[in-house]
C-alpha cells in the first residue's frame, strides 16, 4: 500500500462547479499537508499548505485536513477553465522530504 | 531570478546510451531534489542534496543512475546505460530549507525518451 493515496482522474466539471479532490494517507507522523498544480507540460508549484489538521481558505481555494481520518481535501469554488491542472497533493513529518500522491487530473470546460 | 533551469528539455535516446540531465537551482537554495514523473507511478523522488552533499538516496531506482552536484548552481543526474523503462518527465526542484513548510520550486523537466 503507498503512503499516499490519490484518485488519478480524470475529473471533468463545468465551469462554476464546485471540485472535491481528495488524498487519503497511512502515516500518522505526516504534520505538513501541500497541494501542488501542474499544468501541462510545466513543473509542479505549490498551491495551498496546511499545518495539522483544519482549514485553510485562499481565494477560491479551501484546503481541508482531517487527521482522525487521514484524509485531506482541496475544494476549489467557482471553478475556471484555467484551473484545469493535474492537482498533487503532499505531506511531509516535519523535517523530511516530501511524499506525493500520484495526482487528480482536472478538467474544466466552458 | 530565472527559477530552476533544467536541460535538455527533451532527450530521445537508444536504449544502452548514457544519458545526462542538468539542473541549475535557485541561487540561495540550500536544498536540491530530483524527482522522476511517470503516469503509473506519479512523483516519485530519486535523490536529494543539502549544500551539495546527497542526503538521501533511496530512491534511485538502480546502480545505473547516478546523481552530483558539485557546486551550489549545479547538479546532473546520469543514467548509464539507459532502458527504455526509464523513460519519463525528470523534475529537478529546490528550496530553502527541508522543513514542511518550505516550498518546493521546481524546474520544466526533461522529458526523456529511451527507444
Amino acid at each position: 500500500q503507498k503512503e499516499v493515496e490519490q484518485d488519478p482522474g480524470p475529473l471533468s466539471v463545468p465551469e462554476g462547479a464546485i471540485v472535491s479532490l481528495n488524498c487519503t494517507y497511512s502515516n500518522s507522523a505526516f504534520q505538513y499537508f501541500m497541494w501542488y498544480r501542474q499544468y501541462s507540460r510545466k513543473g509542479p508549484e505549490l498551491l495551498m499548505y496546511t499545518y495539522s489538521s483544519g482549514n485553510k481558505e485562499d481565494g477560491r481555494f479551501t484546503a481541508q485536513v482531517d487527521k482522525s481520518s487521514k484524509y485531506i481535501s482541496l475544494f476549489i469554488r467557482d471553478s475556471q477553465p484555467s484551473d484545469s491542472a493535474t492537482y498533487l497533493c503532499a505531506m511531509s513529518p516535519n523535517t523530511d522530504k516530501l511524499i506525493f500522491g500520484t495526482g487528480t487530473r482536472l478538467q474544466v470546460f466552458p | 531570478d530565472a527559477g530552476v533551469i533544467q536541460s535538455p528539455r527533451h532527450e530521445v535516446t537508444e536504449m544502452g546510451q548514457e544519458v545526462t540531465l542538468r539542473c541549475k537551482p535557485i541561487s540561495g537554495h540550500d536544498y536540491l531534489f530530483w524527482y522522476r514523473q511517470t503516469m503509473m507511478r506519479g512523483l516519485e523522488l530519486l535523490i536529494y542534496f543539502n549544500n551539495n552533499v546527497p542526503i538521501d538516496d533511496s530512491g534511485m531506482p538502480e546502480d545505473r543512475f547516478s546523481a552530483k552536484m558539485p557546486n551550489a548552481s549545479f547538479s546532473t543526474l546520469k543514467i548509464q546505460p539507459s532502458e527504455p523503462r526509464d523513460s519519463a518527465v525528470y523534475f529537478c526542484a529546490s528550496s530553502l530549507g527541508l522543513a514542511g513548510d518550505e516550498t518546493q520550486y521546481f524546474g520544466p523537466g526533461t522529458r526523456l525518451l529511451v527507444l
